[in-house]
């Protein structure tokens, strides 16, 4: 079973910040969180991971409690080329697969 | 750069028939790879993973089956097909565990979406 909880879907205008929340109470302190997105009829991509630190690249950026129990996925500028599912998954560095929940489903609307 | 090659793109099958997909991956080596399907409408399940070759790990039981027959390829293979067994078979491939980098991401390849009819 997946170890995190997200919203079923979710909607954002066009041009605004996408947040996408993510509960991993059950986290363990060796275990990362990543983040996917599934375009409709696409395989899944990864977008960007981390461990407690806040981390950002060019797709988005990761916001990290301190408590590690929660993180937010940051669209900052969402287009309607973000709309997909996205997934939160956390894992150890030693686990040779992921589990993925159901993830959200993000509309990004014009 | 490394590439992942995932055929056919669609496939209509009837019922009973043999299955053969096929998953390869360019520009690495020893990676391991994974089969996941995904039904109509719901989440991605992992049905198989491979950490080298012949090694494979079921997830679920089936009548899906899976081998590694060189080091850069994945067959996943049914002897008679069910109804059941539609959806979108998706490939992926990640870098093995090198010391204590986390970074196991996995690069998906396009899909094959299977209608048993």
């Amino acid at each position: 079973d997946a170890k995190t909880t997200q919203p079923t879907s979710m909607d954002c205008a066009e041009g605004r910040a996408a947040n996408l929340p993510c509960n991993h109470s059950t986290i363990s302190g060796n275990e990362y969180v990543y983040w996917y997105r599934q375009i409709h009829s696409q395989g899944p991509q990864y977008i960007i991971h981390g461990l407690k630190n806040n981390e950002t690249n060019e797709m988005a950026s990761l916001i990290i409690t301190e408590d590690r129990k929660s993180s937010t996925l940051i669209l900052p500028h969402a287009t309607l080329r973000d709309t997909a599912v996205y997934y939160c998954i956390v894992r150890e560095s030693g686990d040779d697969k992921i589990i993925f929940g159901k993830g959200t489903r993000l509309h990004i609307l014009p | 750069s490394q590439t992942i090659h995932q055929w056919p793109a669609t496939l209509v099958q009837p019922v009973g028939s043999p299955l053969s997909l096929e998953c390869t991956v360019e520009g690495t080596s020893n990676p391991n790879l994974y089969w996941y399907r995904q039904a109509a409408g719901r989440g991605l399940q992992l049905l198989f993973y491979s950490v080298g070759i012949g090694q494979i790990s079921s997830e679920v039981p089936q009548n899906l089956s899976a081998s590694r027959p060189q080091d850069r390829q994945f067959i996943l293979s049914s002897k008679k097909l069910l109804l059941s067994d539609s959806g979108f078979y998706l490939c992926a491939w990640s870098e093995p565990d090198l010391n204590t980098l986390a970074k196991n991401i996995q690069y998906f390849g396009a899909g094959t979406r299977l209608s048993v009819l």
